[in-house]
């Protein structure tokens, strides 16, 4: 069965630094996104992603993050400054039509963690 | 705005007794409901989802969940638990009024399944 792959599965980083999360979506899927938790709190929203664009994104995607699929393969998120409060467990998801009957597959997250 | 909610963090069961892990919703418009499971280090796993239909939803590894529009509720149960059925459970929504051409999930704050043998 295909999976969601996500590297690196731990991340640790200074402040200020930048970070690059990568996924690999199942191949057949069309929409992306990303998701974040941090440590005993919900998991939210964070950019959706769709033919090479930013679909939808939520108040928490400032300027200092960015998204991009490079080659077709991998998805990407970039956090440019990274601050404290970006250490959390960030989870890349992604279906087949973008449709809110669709079923999103997510992967195994990638723990950030900023000191 | 669209919402979950899980009032129980914790929920404890013994191995072979039913179980039921709790969710309410609120949205504008007719819900579309999922449970995702998550393992220690594992992603979240997609179990089931309401779409329309039958109120009583089957899933992956005997899960089903119950629609409820009245009280605006979609409980996940299971006959009879496993120890290994001992993980994290998010109730989830996706929103079919959103802008934009692919839909967020709202979660909730997901409750803690600890099935004791």
């Amino acid at each position: 069965e295909p999976e969601v792959t996500q590297t690196p599965s731990h991340q640790v980083t200074q402040m200020g630094q930048e970070v690059i999360l990568r996924c690999v979506p199942i191949s057949n899927h069309l929409y992306f996104y990303w998701y974040r938790q941090i440590l005993g709190q919900k998991v939210e929203f964070l950019v959706s992603f769709y033919n090479n664009e930013i679909s939808e994104k939520s108040e928490i995607f400032d300027d200092q993050f960015s998204v991009e699929r490079p080659d077709g393969s991998n998805f990407t998120l970039k956090i440019r400054s990274t601050k404290l409060e970006d250490s959390a467990m960030y989870f890349c998801a992604g279906d087949l039509s973008g449709l809110s009957t669709d079923t999103q597959y997510f992967g195994p997250g990638t723990r950030l963690t900023v000191l | 705005a669209q919402s979950v909610a899980q009032p129980e963090d914790q929920v404890n069961v013994a191995e072979g007794n039913p179980l039921t892990v709790k969710c309410t919703y609120s949205v504008s418009g007719n819900p579309y409901l999922f449970w995702y499971v998550q393992y220690p280090n594992r992603g979240l796993q997609f179990l089931l989802k309401y779409i329309t239909g039958d109120n009583l939803v089957k899933g992956s590894y005997g899960f089903e969940a119950e629609f409820n529009k009245s009280q605006t509720s979609f409980h996940l149960k299971k006959p009879s638990a496993l120890v290994s059925d001992s993980a994290l459970y998010f109730c989830a929504v996706r929103d079919r009024y959103s802008s934009g051409s692919a839909r967020q999930l709202t979660f909730g704050s997901g409750t803690q399944l600890t099935v004791l043998p």
